[in-house]
């Protein structure tokens, strides 16, 4: 159980362009679901949380009008790379919590290429 | 905010134990603690977690002092396929600032 599916695994765009990410909880209902940027050997950084039907949470240093966050289900929240530029190249996971106590459960991340 | 540290890295043989200590000195009453394994380009894998004590599942146990100012992830007999990074998260039931740590890289050795 508490399977986290990440679409699309991998994708390359060209400068200037948008790129959705989705993320959706098969088997639960997530009222929290995190999205994390992940550089190459470094660990995971939290970009935001979102919760469902409200606005998302970004942390500091982190453009909310650059990374749109749209949780609009207890299944599904999407994160949109808007006017991607080559700095934005980089390893976005999502994962989502089923209640507040229960672990956090990760998406297999989406390998992002901005040319 | 629960700060986590771990070491960097560490190399095991195939078939040893290891066990892997994060310090947490300033955990919140409330706070529990988890424990991911990340192979590369994947999401992390949820392995354990615990509030006090000792949880032991199918593939990990997890050691908590009384203080609960650190905690051992212990991974009984290795193999080659438990090399990934294994990370410890601290935060409180509902806590939306999962902040994770450097993270300690697991190497085994045939």
């Amino acid at each position: 159980g508490a399977v986290v599916s990440q679409h699309p695994s991998r994708v390359i765009c060209k400068s200037g362009t948008s790129v959705k990410i989705e993320c959706r909880s098969l088997d639960f209902q997530a009222t929290t679901m995190f999205w994390y940027r992940q550089f190459p050997k470094k660990s995971l950084m939290l970009m935001a949380t979102s919760n469902e039907g409200s606005k998302a949470t970004y942390e500091q240093g982190v453009e909310k009008d650059k990374f749109l966050i749209n949780h609009a289900s207890l299944t599904l929240s999407t994160l949109t790379v808007t006017s991607a530029h080559p700095e934005d190249s980089s390893f976005y996971i999502c994962s989502a919590r089923e209640t507040d106590d229960s672990p956090l459960h990760f998406g297999n991340g989406t390998r992002l290429t901005v040319t | 905010l629960a700060k986590t540290t771990q070491p960097i890295s560490m190399d095991s043989y195939e078939g040893q134990e290891v066990n892997i200590t994060c310090s947490h000195n300033n955990i919140a009453t409330n706070d529990y603690i988890t424990w991911y394994q990340q192979f590369p380009s994947q999401g992390p894998r949820f392995i354990i977690q615990g509030y006090k004590t000792k949880v032991t599942n199918e593939v990990a146990s997890l050691f908590i002092p009384a203080d609960r100012k650190s905690s051992t992830l212990s991974l009984p007999r290795v193999s080659l396929s438990d090399t990934a990074v294994y990370y410890c998260l601290v935060g409180g039931a509902g806590a939306n600032n999962l902040f994770f740590g450097t993270g300690t890289r697991l190497t085994v050795i045939p």
